[in-house]
């Protein structure tokens, strides 16, 4: 069974402090990592996909890397208007049509 | 409008009403989804209709009925609901088919509770 386990829980971090949070995952075989963003009241926004092992991206302060059994989302100087959940999320080759499984995600606050 | 538009965002019920959801998107996906988001839990895939065709039914109980009568618009019909039933449901589309990785892209969500 494909499992997500995302660390920490929350993080507070004053605003300009650089982190990260971590994304362990187990998977039959990747076909891809997910990184969303949701704030209070909406639905999560699509952030970044990693398909494979050494993979990097960037989008402003936030870069996402992939190993073969973690990802890490990277915050660089962050803003208080980074303060959301994040969450990732992964997808099998096998098994069901689009199944992703995701994490529980970690509750970014950014104090200025 | 773009995106994916889901209607109402908020409901209260009462255990015997029956109601439904309803989502659209304007991206031009072919597959949509619902998914069950419960505080502290991960997201819950509940149903999967690709082209209009139910191609995921992850053991959703009978009270939750759902309906997409093109592939623009996805229905969830509530009947006899129970309070564990209150959650957020989300609405999502994708474009491509089961051998693609495309991404997720949510609705806002419809805030439900069971009374």
């Amino acid at each position: 069974e494909d499992q997500v386990t995302q660390s920490p829980e929350a993080l507070r971090l004053q605003e300009g402090e650089s982190s990260s949070l971590n994304c362990s995952y187990t998977v039959s075989g990747l076909r891809g990592l997910f990184w969303y963003r949701q704030d209070p009241g909406k639905g999560p926004e699509f952030l970044f996909t990693l398909y494979s092992a050494g993979e990097e991206k960037e989008k402003e302060r936030l870069k996402a890397t992939l190993t073969k059994k973690e990802s890490f989302l990277h915050i660089t100087a962050p803003k208080p208007e980074d303060s959301a959940t994040y969450l990732c999320a992964v997808q099998a080759r096998s098994g069901g049509y689009q199944k992703v499984t995701f994490g529980t995600g970690t509750k970014l606050q950014v104090i200025p | 409008e773009t995106g994916v538009t889901q209607t109402p965002r908020h409901l209260v019920m009462g255990m015997t009403n029956k109601k439904s959801l309803k989502c659209e998107q304007h991206l031009g996906h072919n597959a949509m989804y619902w998914y069950k988001q419960s505080a502290k839990k991960p997201l819950e895939l509940m149903f999967v209709y690709n082209f209009k065709e139910q191609t995921e039914n992850n053991s959703v109980p009978s009270r939750f009925s759902p309906e997409c009568p093109n592939s623009s618009h996805l229905f969830l019909h509530l009947h006899t609901l129970q309070p564990e039933d209150s959650a957020l449901y989300l609405c999502a589309s994708s474009q491509g088919d089961k051998l693609t990785n495309s991404p997720l892209h949510f609705g806002n969500g419809t805030r439900l509770t069971v009374t």
